[in-house]
């Protein structure tokens, strides 16, 4: 897979329920960022997890991440039909100040 | 909450002819990037751009691409010969610290359509 590669491609779910999607990534990283971006807008942070770290949480999400896996997860408890968007990881490599990013998984929560 | 604006929000262009793409970062944040995003595609770095040089480039930013800051707010990113395959979603974004340790903070884009 290539880097930051996120799955589920797409996922549907009702209002309340949890979402969880997952990305996978290939070299050695700072930190890894999460995204949001609604149909149409720009790509709004979410949160940061440094490779350190191995749990964060933020309000209703919860983000995981796996160094010796190279993976990360982010968890959307108690969805809400506003949380429908697509949501992408990137990854900053060390030393670099680019971010790369997966391919998405784009979320549908119906009210 | 301070943002990041970009003008225009829809640019059509003949191919073959130059397209200037306008950015205002937020105004006190140091580092500056571009991104383009064709559609149904990932997000992809083009450029970084920090005290007044480019600080880092991918391999989509050739000869035809430049950035430049002219003043105190404006980042700019000009394509100077557009192809077809110019056309995407092209993001602005700002971060405080560096890039690779800080939130960047991202426009709503320009959409650049070559016909």
């Amino acid at each position: 897979s290539q880097q930051g590669e996120e799955d589920p491609q797409a996922l549907s779910i009702q209002e309340g329920e949890n979402a969880t999607m997952n990305c996978s990534y290939k070299t050695s990283i700072n930190n890894l960022q999460w995204y949001r971006q609604n149909s149409g807008r720009g790509l709004v942070h979410l949160i940061l997890i440094r490779s350190n770290e191995r749990e964060k949480h933020s309000g209703r999400l919860r983000v995981t991440l796996d160094t010796s896996k190279k993976s990360s997860s982010l968890l959307i408890t108690a969805s809400r039909a506003a949380d429908t968007a697509s949501y992408f990881c990137a990854t900053a490599d060390t030393g670099r100040r680019a971010l790369t990013f997966g391919s998405g998984t784009r979320l549908q929560v119906q009210p | 909450e301070p943002e990041v604006t970009q003008t225009p929000s829809h640019q059509v262009t003949q191919m073959g002819q130059e397209v200037i793409l306008r950015c205002v970062p937020i105004s006190n944040h140091l580092y500056f990037y571009w991104y383009r995003q064709i559609l149904g595609q990932k997000v992809e770095f083009l450029v970084s751009f920090y005290n007044n040089e480019i600080s880092e480039k991918s391999e989509i930013f050739d000869d035809q691409f430049s950035v430049e800051r002219p003043d105190g707010s404006n980042f700019t990113l000009k394509i100077r010969s557009t192809k077809l395959e110019d056309s995407a979603m092209y993001f602005c974004a700002s971060s405080a610290g560096f890039g690779g340790e800080q939130p960047q903070h991202f426009g709503d884009g320009t959409r650049l359509s070559i016909l």
